[in-house]
């Protein structure tokens, strides 16, 4: 029982264009919500956060949406770079950030 | 380079062994989490250690067992070892406990084939 997904397993995007990074979850428990890239053999890196009190949080390029009613959050990426092309994993907790539930990932391809 | 260190890069061993997986955290960080990611899922929480104590429980089998010791490094130890324990296995590492704004630094993963 996946409680965190990510239904597109791959997405292309032309480079200069918005990228947008979809996640659903199933478990209304949850309150913490973070975005990880991951580059072939390194380990993830921390992209961006939110909590579950909040809608919207802005990192430079990278926004992330919450819409709790739905249990769906989105990464969007603007404008988007080739050095963006990695797997992103959208990850969800309890209690505000132990024992977090990651999803499968979604491929990104940023071409020139 | 996040600053957390694993030891193996690789390993190969056949069922029914045993290994044991090494990371070293952060200079400062107190929590360390290990995750096993088998091929095309997500990362699935095993266990968390705060400070040499066990701090949270994921879906860790009772076939694996983990421990941090006083230095803070901690290892993973697999027994029993299956066909279906072939993953990359990462270390995570964290300042605090838990909270808000307790980023986990990942490193590079040990990858484990079990022939």
């Amino acid at each position: 029982d996946q409680q965190v997904k990510q239904n597109s397993p791959s997405l292309s995007v032309q480079e200069g264009r918005i990228s947008i990074l979809n996640c659903d979850y199933t478990n209304s428990m949850f309150d913490y919500f973070l975005w990880y890239k991951k580059y072939p053999a390194e380990g993830p890196t921390f992209l961006i956060s939110i909590s579950s009190i909040k809608d919207k949080n802005e990192d430079g390029r990278f926004t992330v949406f919450l819409n709790k009613s739905a249990k769906h959050l989105s990464l969007h990426i603007v404008p988007s770079q080739p050095g963006d092309s990695a797997v992103y994993f959208c990850a969800a907790s309890r209690n505000y950030g132990q024992n977090f539930v990651f999803g499968p990932g979604t491929r990104l391809s940023v071409l020139p | 380079d996040s600053g957390v260190t694993q030891t193996p890069k690789h390993l190969i061993t056949a069922t029914g062994q045993r290994v044991t997986l090494r990371c070293s955290p952060r200079s400062g960080d107190l929590s360390v989490y290990w995750y096993q990611q088998s091929l095309d899922q997500g990362l699935q929480f095993l266990i968390q250690y705060y400070n040499g104590e066990e701090r949270a429980k994921g879906n860790i089998l009772e076939r694996f067992s983990a421990q941090q010791f006083p230095d803070l490094h901690s290892e993973l130890n697999l027994s029993s070892l299956e066909l279906g324990d072939s993953a990359l296995y990462f270390c995570a590492s964290s300042v605090g406990a838990g909270g808000v704004d307790n980023e986990q630094f990942f490193g590079p993963g040990t990858r484990l084939t079990v022939l």
